[in-house]
Parts: C-alpha cells; structure tokens; sequence
C-alpha cells in the first residue's frame, strides 16, 4: 500500500539535545511538506520541499532544519534552538499539481524531558 | 485578516441533524480547495475536495462561492462517528495550502 511512514510515534528530547523525525513517503510524490499542531491549534507550516535538493522555509522555521536527499524522505530536525518544541508534528506529501490535495503520515508526538 | 478562517465551534447537533460549516478565504486567486477532518490526537485525512459547481458525497456536500469567497460544507443525518474537527484548506498560485484552524463537530445521541 501506498503511503507516508513517519517515525517514531512518540519522541522525547533532553534540553540542548537536536533530535530528527523520518518522514518517508512512496507515493511518488514531488512536494513533502512539515506541520507542527500546537493543542486546540491549527497546522502551522514549518518547512516544504516542492522538489529533490530544494526545500523552503514556511511560517515557524526558527529552531529547525530539513533536508531533502532523496524525492521519498524529508526527514526534520528539531534543533536546541528550539524552545518550546513540545508539539505534534505532521509529515505531508502531494503531486506540485494544484488540484491535488496533500496526504498525512500519522505524525509525532515530541515532548520534552 | 487572517487568510482562511473557520469558526472554532463547536457544534453539538443531535444525531439525525443537519449541520453546516463556512470557510471564508481572503486570497481572490485561490485555486483548489478541500475539506478534511481530523480526530482528536490523529492525522488530517482528506474528506472531500471542492470543486467549482458543488460536489456531493453520501452524506456530504462541499460548495464553492468565489464571488463571497467561502466554501461550505453541508452533513445531512448525523452520525456519532462524525464527531471531529473539520479543516478547511485553500491553495493559491503557489500550490502551498494553508489550513484553516478547523471547526469541531459534536454529535450527541
């Protein structure tokens, strides 16, 4: 089956630790894209990638870092510059269509110790 | 003004009901359009794309208004399992969505 893999469900950081989300996609989709979900909130876009080796920052990227090697993965790093990095974290992926709309990985759900 | 805005509800229709929900949009030149829900501490999962004439699926209608830029969506006969939040997402030229802040439905028995 087709679809987007995000690892691991549960993530827990130290203070001053960098920790990275997989997100892996086969649906051979061009576009990945990262949310974060604050409760009660809605998705805040916090980097997206439109193709292999180019990704761009979206409205929260303070605090993380993407790359963007291989058209399937688009992994996240959540940087210790990040201060307040308890949230859950969704992975999507499209065609660069217009018309088409996004699918979700299940997301990740990063606490802090 | 924010770019899609949704009122945060929420809703608490008895089963049966029929209930509605308007997302406005402030970009003239947004192109596509969807509705997703998403179940408490779960992903966003496609409900129904929007397209320009309306679109019906089962229970569900989806309508576009581009003159008053909103979009609808309309469910006949409630379900308990209909309860979530729905999400309204709108794309411009740049093929980048943005999210509505969702619209959370109760169906009580």
């Amino acid at each position: 089956d087709g679809g987007i893999t995000q690892s691991p469900k549960y993530l827990f950081r130290k203070e001053g630790q960098n920790v990275t989300l997989s997100c892996e996609q086969n649906l051979n989709h061009d576009a990945m894209y990262w949310y974060r979900q604050d409760p009660g909130q809605g998705l805040r876009l916090i980097y997206y990638s439109q193709i292999v080796n180019d990704f761009q920052k979206g409205d929260i990227a303070e605090g993380y870092s993407v790359s963007r090697e291989k058209k399937e993965s688009f992994p996240l790093t959540v940087t210790s510059a990040q201060k307040n990095p308890t949230a859950f974290y969704l992975c999507a992926s499209s065609t660069n269509s217009g018309n088409q709309p996004q699918h979700f990985g299940d997301g990740t759900r990063l606490s802090i110790l | 003004r924010k770019e899609v805005e949704q009122d945060p509800g929420p809703f608490n229709v008895p089963e049966g009901a029929t209930v509605a929900f308007n997302c406005t949009y402030s970009n003239s030149a947004s192109q596509s359009f969807f509705w997703y829900r998403q179940d408490c501490r779960k992903e966003p999962k496609l409900l129904m794309s929007v397209y320009s004439s309306g679109n019906e699926d089962g229970r569900f209608t989806a309508q576009l208004n581009r003159a008053s830029q909103y979009i609808s969506l309309l469910i006949r006969d409630s379900k308990l399992s209909d309860s979530a939040t729905y999400l309204c997402v709108v794309k411009g030229g740049s093929y980048i969505p943005t999210f509505g802040r969702g619209t959370s439905l109760i169906v009580h028995p």
